[in-house]
């Protein structure tokens, strides 16, 4: 699977939105960016994730930008809850056969949500 | 649904003893997976299974853990003898299809003294 890079940590401001980067510049061409997060003292959390397209649900978007080497995590209005370790992770989609589907978390970046 | 279930929360055993975590997937779910979580190692995939069947046991640390699922509703991971480098938060987790998200459980606070 291909490595990814986030930055350690970032904070955002109560109300606003959290852009949260990630670069995966070596990914194939057949795996799909999946976004986790983990609130302190939890199991990790699903967010999100995609292959190509901007994807939207009721917890966050996701923008991969066309070459696919980076994408970003937006919570739009972040609140003191969303304070949390998140994870950029790559991994091979059902498509490319075989039985490889693990999902290896790397550090993540600790966003905290200030007041 | 009540999600992935574990148990115990907790646990402090001796060094030597046998340990035995639990989970309960949620109903429906195909694919189950035993993840470890340190401070020094992060989040580790021990184990996952397909229906099942163990698809990948290359993350299991030494013949000292076990992973069994007998049937669709139950998974057990083993440690036998328990050391204190043992000691760890043990999560499971579940999906539906490989390319779903997972869902985790509230994890198994392990502590070996």
């Amino acid at each position: 699977d291909a490595k990814t890079t986030q930055p350690p940590s970032m904070d955002c401001a109560e109300g606003r939105a959290a852009n949260l980067p990630c670069n995966h510049s070596t990914i194939s061409g057949n795996e799909y960016v999946y976004w986790y997060r983990q609130i302190h003292s939890q199991g990790p959390q699903y967010i999100i994730h995609g292959l190509k397209n901007n994807e939207t649900n009721e917890m966050a978007s996701l923008i991969i930008t066309e070459d696919r080497k980076s994408s970003t995590l937006i919570l739009p209005h972040a609140t003191l809850r969303d304070t949390a370790v998140y994870y950029c992770i790559v991994r091979v989609g059902w498509e490319s056969g075989g039985s490889n589907y693990k999902l290896t978390f790397g550090k993540g970046t600790l966003l905290t949500v200030n007041p | 649904d009540a999600g992935v279930i574990q148990s115990p929360r907790h646990e402090v055993t001796e060094m030597g003893q046998e340990v035995t975590l639990r989970c309960k997937p949620i109903s429906g779910h195909d694919y189950l997976f035993w993840y470890r979580q340190t401070m020094m190692r992060g989040l580790e995939l021990l184990i996952y299974f397909n229906n099942n069947v163990p698809i990948d046991d290359s993350g299991m640390p030494e013949d000292r853990f076990s992973a069994k699922m007998p049937n669709a509703s139950f998974s057990t991971l083993k440690i036998q003898p328990s050391e204190p480098r043992d000691s760890a938060v043990y999560f499971c987790a579940s999906s539906l299809r490989e390319i779903d998200g997972y869902t985790f459980g509230s994890g198994t606070r392990l502590t070996v003294v």
